[in-house]
């Protein structure tokens, strides 16, 4: 089955300890990219990603990190986590292109930091 | 960037048609419409894509007047199970990584 996976789904850390949400897709899409979304608002783009190795920044990037070292996966890295980054973080892939082509989207990971 | 404009939100009952309207007076050439579905706590659903005229797919139509300064998503016959944030974006199939979604339409389906 074609899809986008998170892991973990569900997170509660304190502030300042490091964490990493893994983001694998299987269906061989050059970009990804994470995305938050905060009650009420619509998503924001964090950083993404044109291919292996490639990567840029999206709207929303401070205080976080990125790298793309194989294509399915696209690991996102909050190297010193704060109350503010408590949010829902999705992650998404699309075949070529635009991200205004279909992106696919993965489960969601609800983050809580304290 | 396009800005798109949306209501906050909608309702309507099982069995009805529902259409949701998106404005986006600055639409440029190459900009294509897009609408997403995102259930609580889920990641948001590609819909159907459209540039101009009509777009029909098995979940929906969409339609575009000529000077595609608005787009309007219809739902055939909505049941329960429709709930959800509808999001219209705007931007080409071409360049520009960034996605501006806005806060999106907030559909509840009454019984």
């Amino acid at each position: 089955e074609a899809q986008v996976t998170q892991n973990p789904r569900y997170l509660i850390t304190v502030t300042g300890k490091k964490l990493t949400v893994t983001c694998s897709q299987n269906m061989n899409h050059e970009y990804m990219s994470w995305y938050r979304q905060d009650p009420g608002l619509g998503l924001r783009q964090i950083y993404y990603s044109m291919n292996v190795e490639v990567t840029d920044k999206g709207d929303v990037p401070e205080g976080y990190k990125v790298s793309r070292k194989e294509k399915r996966n696209f690991p996102l890295i909050l190297e010193s986590p704060s109350p503010n980054q408590t949010s829902l973080y999705f992650c998404a892939s699309w075949a070529s292109g635009s991200p205004y082509n279909e992106q696919f989207f993965g489960p969601g990971t609800r983050l809580t930091v304290l | 960037l396009a800005k798109t404009t949306q209501p906050i939100s909608m309702d309507s009952y099982e069995g009805q048609e529902v259409n949701i309207t998106c404005s986006h007076n600055n639409i440029a050439t190459n900009d294509y419409i897009t609408w997403y579905q995102q259930f609580p706590s889920q990641g948001p659903r590609f819909i159907i894509q459209g540039y101009k005229t009509k777009v029909t797919n098995e979940v929906a139509s969409l339609f575009i007047p000529a000077d595609r300064k608005s787009s309007t998503l219809s739902l055939p016959r909505v049941s329960l199970s429709d709930t959800a944030v509808y999001y219209c974006l705007v931007g080409d199939n071409v360049s520009n990584y960034q996605l501006i979604w806005g806060a999106g339409t907030k559909l509840i389906i009454k019984p």
